[in-house]
């Protein structure tokens, strides 16, 4: 299986900061088959970002993703208060599936 | 839009199997890919398997291979994940998640607390 290891763990930032979260695959992704969800207390995880680099739909603009093979990024420009939150990648070119074990993004 | 309405909170005892369902509505539920993810308290993500309606054919993950079962009911655009032989690490909220064909899932059902106890 393909493991995902994102880092940091934990990232303390202030509103209106850049959030760069990492996620690392023990091998390459096929198709950079990797999105990234956000997940707030109590509620379903969200889809932010497919195919590494797109935007889902209603997305803003202050997130977006990049990467390839084994080494991708989520980056928020500039972080608003609805932003702290749990964030996790998952690649889903090779089954099965899998996710990072997330980054929780707080407010410092 | 598609949208995922989940069935309820479940209480289990140990040896017992669930079922859990996902009723889709406002879209081509047929053609859709669908998976179960489920979250044990506090910790992370984890696959446990998928249909495509279409087809009927399942795939599931290593872990769960022979104790998961995942059926999809064209009659009522419903999903349905049936785990077996519980124990109380299966406690977790379990969530259908619709396949995006460009990938990734979306949108999810609201999730269903499932929890093992004697």
């Amino acid at each position: 299986d393909i493991v995902l290891t994102q880092s940091p763990g934990t990232l303390s930032l202030s509103p209106g900061e850049r959030a760069t979260l990492s996620c690392r695959a023990s091998q390459s992704v096929s198709s950079n088959s990797l999105a990234w969800y956000q997940q707030n207390p109590g509620q379903a995880p969200r889809l932010l970002i497919y195919g590494a680099s797109s935007r889902a739909t209603g997305i803003p603009d202050r997130f977006s993703g990049s990467g390839s093979g084994t080494d991708f990024t989520l980056t928020i420009s500039r972080l608003e208060p609805e932003d702290f939150a749990v964030y996790y990648c998952q690649q889903y070119g090779t089954s099965p599936w899998t996710f990072g074990q997330g980054t929780k993004v707080e407010i410092k | 839009q598609v949208q995922l309405v989940q069935s309820g909170a479940e209480v289990k005892k140990p040896g017992s199997s669930v079922k859990v369902s996902c009723k889709a509505s406002g879209g081509t539920f047929s053609s859709s890919g669908f998976s179960w993810v489920r979250q044990a308290p506090g910790q992370g993500l984890e696959w446990m398997g998928g249909i495509l309606p279409m087809f009927g054919t399942a795939t599931y993950a290593q872990k769960f291979q022979g104790r998961v079962t995942i059926i999809a009911d064209d009659s009522t655009s419903t999903v349905y994940m049936d785990l077996s032989s519980l124990r109380s690490e299966d406690t977790a909220i379990y969530y259908c998640a619709k396949d995006v064909e460009r990938g990734g899932f979306d949108p999810w059902g609201q999730g269903t607390l499932v929890t093992v106890s004697s």
